[in-house]
């Protein structure tokens, strides 16, 4: 089955990057999801990747994907402190995204002014 | 972008009473709808696949007579929490595929159950 495993807690000064790592057990992911949550909120989709890719990046935000080792990472450059929130790593096998999105417990950052 | 909502944001009942959570896609048609609950400081956990003009497909589980699941129209699907019960206090979010394949979640609900 599926399962999703991330780090619980990273500590970051402002201004300086921000590195989160999942990793990820079914080999037959296709697309692999960031989130973020802030206290009280819903998901914000911050960014994803198709399993074909090996890199994204989108303004601060870069995704590194090792299909190999099944790793997948998010860093957050110049990270502020309303970066701070919990960021969940996600997985779905299906590309039309009808199936199932399976989450790790997710990673609280914390940015310390 | 696509955008789902939910309501209530917030809602407070009395134990043995039911709750009725609406979700919504707004600029979108949804087949498939899905519905997590949220425990404080842990992951979300899939609860149903909430599937427009069908039954829906319950989790392993989830007591598909408690959390009932209706899928209405395309742009509607509906979570009652029948005779809530204090453990039933959580968050409650759905999500929809969008046409570009994205899930796309909505704001959630917080449900406490008194």
């Amino acid at each position: 089955g599926e399962d999703v495993e991330q780090s619980l807690f990273l500590s970051v000064r402002e201004g300086d990057s921000s590195v989160i790592n999942c990793t990820y057990t079914d080999s037959s992911s296709t697309y692999l999801y960031w989130y973020k949550q802030e206290p009280g909120a819903g998901l914000q989709l911050l960014t994803y990747i198709f399993s074909n890719m090996d890199m994204k990046q989108d303004q601060r935000l870069t995704v590194l994907l090792n299909k190999k080792d099944k790793h997948l990472s998010l860093r957050i450059a110049d990270t502020q402190t309303g970066d701070s929130a919990i960021y969940f790593c996600a997985e779905s096998i299906d590309p039309g995204g009808y199936q199932k999105v399976t989450f790790g417990i997710g990673t609280k950052l914390q940015v310390i002014p | 972008g696509a955008v789902v909502s939910q309501h209530p944001s917030w809602v407070i009942c009395k134990s043995g009473t039911s709750v009725k959570i609406e979700c919504r896609s707004l600029d979108f048609q949804a087949t498939t709808m899905f519905w997590y609950r949220q425990f404080p400081k842990q992951s979300l956990m899939l609860m149903a696949t909430s599937n427009e003009g069908s039954k829906a497909t319950y989790e392993q589980g989830v007591e598909k007579d408690k959390f009932l699941i209706n899928h209405a129209s395309l742009t509607l699907s509906t979570l009652t929490v029948t005779s809530a019960h204090p453990e039933d206090s959580s968050f409650y979010i759905c999500s929809a595929p969008s046409p570009s394949y994205e899930q796309y979640f909505g704001p959630g609900t917080r449900l406490t159950v008194t």
